[in-house]
């Protein structure tokens, strides 16, 4: 079966600061997608970055990077200079490779408040 | 920008009654899906659907579940005798081929009295 974990339901930082959510995941499969989704407050979930297994090199996209550890089955996410505009929930989600439907697996969330 | 739309973004219903939650996907896409939330909990997957038949559904997926894509635009959920415990924001999503990146709904929050 294939989980993932956010462990922090909540967090918040100061505007212009660094922050990092955690995602943990469980899977057998050894060719997967994970991804970090973002859902602002009465919005739809947008995609902020996404990693391929099989790539060491860990993704970046301006302020959004992640952290990867394969063997670990952990993969955070940083956001630097932390901008109003980053208020929201974030979700880790991950899809098999070789599944043709692609159906994801979410985390359950972490609610992000960026302060001023 | 295209986006995949969701109505109505509110639904209350009697415990019993039959609720369709509306999605219109991005329209070059071809792979459709329903996920839901219950409060608090993870974001599940409920089914996909490609080429006008179900691909695959989760065991929340029973009987009283339905999807359809009725015409060229519109793709449905339909809950035929709700329940209680069927109260959740629903999310529906597409995707084009060969991208595996899923775009979103804003959702429909569904709560059952």
């Amino acid at each position: 079966a294939q989980t993932v974990t956010q462990s922090q339901p909540e967090m918040s930082v100061q505007e212009a600061e660094t922050v990092t959510l955690s995602c943990t995941y469980d899977t057998s499969e050894n060719n997967y997608y994970l991804f970090w989704y973002k859902q602002p407050p009465s919005r739809q979930m947008i995609l902020v970055i996404r990693q391929e297994a099989y790539k060491q090199q860990n993704a970046t996209e301006n302020r959004f990077s992640v952290n990867f550890q394969k063997a670990a089955k952990s993969f955070s996410l940083k956001i630097s200079d932390s901008q109003l505009g980053d208020t929201a929930m974030y979700f880790c989600a991950l899809n098999w490779a070789h599944d043709n439907f692609n159906k994801f697996y979410f985390g359950s969330g972490t609610k992000l408040n960026v302060k001023p | 920008e295209p986006e995949v739309t969701q109505t109505p973004s509110h639904q209350v219903t009697q415990m019993g009654q039959e609720v369709i939650l509306r999605c219109v996907p991005i329209s070059n896409h071809l792979y459709f899906y329903w996920y839901r939330q219950i409060l608090g909990q993870k974001v599940e997957f409920l089914v996909s659907f490609y080429n006008n038949e179900i691909s695959e559904k989760s065991e929340i997926f029973d009987d009283q579940f339905s999807v359809e894509r009725p015409d060229g635009s519109n793709f449905t959920l339909k809950i035929r005798s709700t329940k209680l415990e069927d109260s959740a924001m629903y999310f529906c999503a597409s995707r084009e081929a060969g991208v595996d990146e899923q775009f979103f709904g804003p959702g429909t929050r569904l709560t059952v009295l």
